[in-house]
């Protein structure tokens, strides 16, 4: 079935960097987008950014902006979030999910959360 | 950035009830707005993209309307396993935002 299988939790510490992965199955990868989006503990939902796998466009959220790079690898239908110079509000729940029904961009599937805790 | 105000925040309901949650975008958006639901620990669900169309697989008690600004999503007759915090998200333009949430909770 169509799925994204995201990797494992993650404990950082402050100015360190995490990668995040996500893996696509049951679908053709390059045909659609990646979203990701995050959710700090007891918070709403924050847009991270965006990733089109076919075009390679990307775009980023202003807050983590310089700091974040997504990129995707059509060969293994993954697609990665690195998260760099990690601060203690960095601390979420992490997912990926698929952009579809363009053009209104839905997130349709929903990848199982990677919690990332940034402590010293 | 456009900003995306629900209400109410939260709200209490019987089993059967007629729940109604209000999405306001600060600019127009035309129908570029989709609700999704999230249960506690889970990954949120999709269950109306463009305003008013139904996901596949969501049961039709549910709908949205509404364009420009102001847009609702109802729950017809509210279910036991319906009870979790709704979020509204735009996608006219990015950075693609998302209202605060609702948490719809057993009266």
């Amino acid at each position: 079935q169509v799925q994204l299988v995201q990797s494992g939790a993650e404990v950082k510490k402050p100015g360190a960097s995490v990668k995040v992965s996500c893996k696509a199955s049951g679908y053709t990868f390059n045909n659609y987008g990646i979203t990701w989006v995050r959710q700090a503990p007891g918070q709403g939902l924050e847009w991270v950014g965006w990733i089109s796998a076919y075009s390679g466009n990307i775009n980023y959220a202003q807050k983590v902006q310089g700091r974040v790079t997504m990129t995707t690898d059509t060969s293994t239908s993954t697609a990665y979030m690195e998260l760099r110079s990690l601060r203690s509000d960095d601390t979420a729940v992490y997912y990926c999910a698929r952009v579809a029904y363009g053009p209104w961009d839905a997130f349709d599937i929903w990848g199982q959360g990677t919690m990332v805790t940034v402590s010293s | 950035d456009i900003q995306m105000t629900q209400s109410p925040s939260s709200l209490s309901a019987s089993v059967g009830d007629r729940v109604t949650i209000t999405c306001r975008a600060s600019q127009t958006i035309s129908s570029y707005l989709n609700w999704y639901q999230q249960k506690p620990g889970k990954a949120p669900k999709l269950l109306i993209y463009a305003a008013s169309s139904l996901q596949s697989g969501v049961p039709s008690r549910f709908s949205g309307s509404g364009s420009g600004t102001d847009f609702t999503l109802t729950i017809s007759r509210l279910q036991p396993e319906d009870f979790a915090t709704y979020y509204c998200q735009q996608s006219y333009s990015t950075p693609w935002t998302f209202g605060q949430g609702t948490k719809v909770e057993i009266k």
